[in-house]
């Protein structure tokens, strides 16, 4: 067990539907990552967040949208879906910035099917 | 475009053999990590080398850098079944706050 709780591990919604995917990060961790993962384009990075404020952008589509409250926990906004938007999210922590105090520390997944 | 590419795509080997994967990556890095993703489930991390450090063992497991080549194996020694997953390096490349991922290696191993 990580420490980092994702909610909800699976969702079915429809196209043109949104969705919010949340994150609960490690105890005492303030940097919060989000990823998506496809058979196609691997891992890819979407957002950072530390300590309340965004750190970092990535391949983050428009549609998409994300915060990090106070207690420090994340959500992922993603609306008007599309089926391409079908994958694996992942939400990852770490105490400082990401590779320089260390490792990751990733959750479950939550994955999302868009029929 | 992903920061480090991890070769081969897959691999599969018997039980006890050495499985051995690469990964190259385009920038000055910090420093590199390799994961491991069991199936569907979230990456856990092996082992962090820095761009200062050549080798670095844990376990069963021995990772090499070579920044000149901008490249780093991993080598997983007397594989067992249970060693069955995707693994994947990640990139602290400098100037960024992020880790990058390749695509991964996929190790089947077989009993």
């Amino acid at each position: 067990d990580s420490g980092v709780t994702q909610t909800p591990k699976h969702l079915i919604t429809a196209t043109g539907q949104r969705v919010t995917l949340r994150c609960s990060p490690r105890s005492g961790d303030l940097s919060v990552y989000w990823y998506q993962q496809s058979l196609d384009q691997g891992l890819q990075f979407l957002i950072q967040y530390y300590n309340g404020e965004e750190r970092a952008k990535g391949n983050i589509l428009e549609r998409f949208s994300a915060q990090q409250f106070p207690d420090l926990h994340s959500e992922l906004n993603l609306s008007s879906l599309e089926l391409g938007d079908s994958a694996l999210y992942f939400c990852a922590s770490s105490f400082g910035l990401a590779g320089r105090t260390g490792e990751l520390f990733f959750g479950e997944g939550s994955r999302l099917t868009v029929l | 475009s992903q920061q480090g590419e991890e070769d081969p795509q897959a691999l599969s080997i018997q039980e006890g053999e050495n499985a051995t994967m690469n990964c190259s990556y385009k920038t000055s890095i910090n420093n590199l990590q390799w994961y491991r993703q069991n199936s569907g489930r979230g990456l856990v991390h092996l082992i962090l080398i820095r761009s200062n450090e050549r080798e670095k063992h844990s376990g069963r497991l021995r990772v090499t850098l070579d920044t000149s080549k901008k490249s780093s194996s991993l080598l997983i020694t007397a594989s067992r079944a249970a060693d069955t997953a995707s693994y994947f390096c990640a990139t602290d490349a400098k100037g960024y706050s992020t880790l990058t991922f390749g695509k991964g290696t996929m190790l089947l191993v077989s009993p």
